[in-house]
């Protein structure tokens, strides 16, 4: 099974901040198949970018992917406090058995 | 505009049974593979249970094997996932999702199943 160490665990910015979220695999994910999602309190999990750095359908240009390997960012610029909730990562590589990261929690104040 | 709502959730005792639901809308259903994630209360994101558009493949976690069972009515755009045998570890919020090409695209509000006595 694939790990995914995601860091920092928490963090608070203020508006107008700009904040790298990371996503580290126990392996290497073949074909970048790394996804990230925003998950806001009482509604449901939004994707944000797929393999690795494709952004998700309607999904604004602040929010980027990078990386390959093992290590992978999401990048999100000029924060507004729509932006809080807690990021995961997630693997598809070894679809359907996926597995996702513990999550951050980016409380935006 | 694509839209999943589950629904079934409650409270039951521990050895019980549950039947979630989950109606789609939005999309041609039958196209779609389609999961099941769930998130325990303080915990991550786990993958229990994925069924094929046709629903002839199906996967489970090793945590659900044997006690859950996941089944599709294309005809009535619904997802179901059936669980006997419930323990007190199985409470969570239990999310439906679409995969679309290996990816996972759209999640329901997720329907909370809690097992206590």
């Amino acid at each position: 099974e694939i790990v995914l160490t995601q860091s920092p665990g928490t963090l608070s910015l203020s508006p107008g901040e700009r904040v790298t979220l990371s996503c580290r695999a126990s392996q290497s994910i073949v074909s970048n198949y790394l996804a990230w999602y925003q998950h806001r309190p009482g509604q449901a999990p939004r994707l944000l970018i797929y393999a690795a750095s494709a952004r998700a359908t309607g999904i604004p240009d602040r929010f980027s992917g990078s990386g390959s390997g093992t290590d992978f960012t999401l990048t999100i610029s000029r924060l507004e406090p729509g932006d809080s909730a807690i990021y995961y990562c997630q693997q598809y590589a070894t679809s359907p058995q996926y597995t996702f990261g513990l999550g951050t929690k980016l409380e935006i104040k | 505009e694509v839209h999943l709502v589950e629904s079934g959730g409650g409270l039951v005792q521990p050895g019980g049974s549950l039947r979630l639901s989950c109606v789609a809308s939005g999309l041609t259903f039958s196209s779609y593979e389609m999961t099941w994630v769930r998130q325990a209360p303080g915990k991550g994101l786990e993958w229990i249970s994925y069924i094929s558009s046709s629903g002839s493949v199906i996967y489970y976690a090793d945590s659900v094997k044997g006690r859950f069972t996941i089944s599709r009515d294309n005809a009535k755009n619904s997802l179901y996932l059936q669980m006997n045998g419930l323990r007190a570890e199985d409470t969570a919020v239990y999310y439906c999702t679409r995969e679309d090409r290996l990816v996972v695209d759209y999640w329901g509000q997720g329907t909370l199943v809690t097992v206590s006595s």
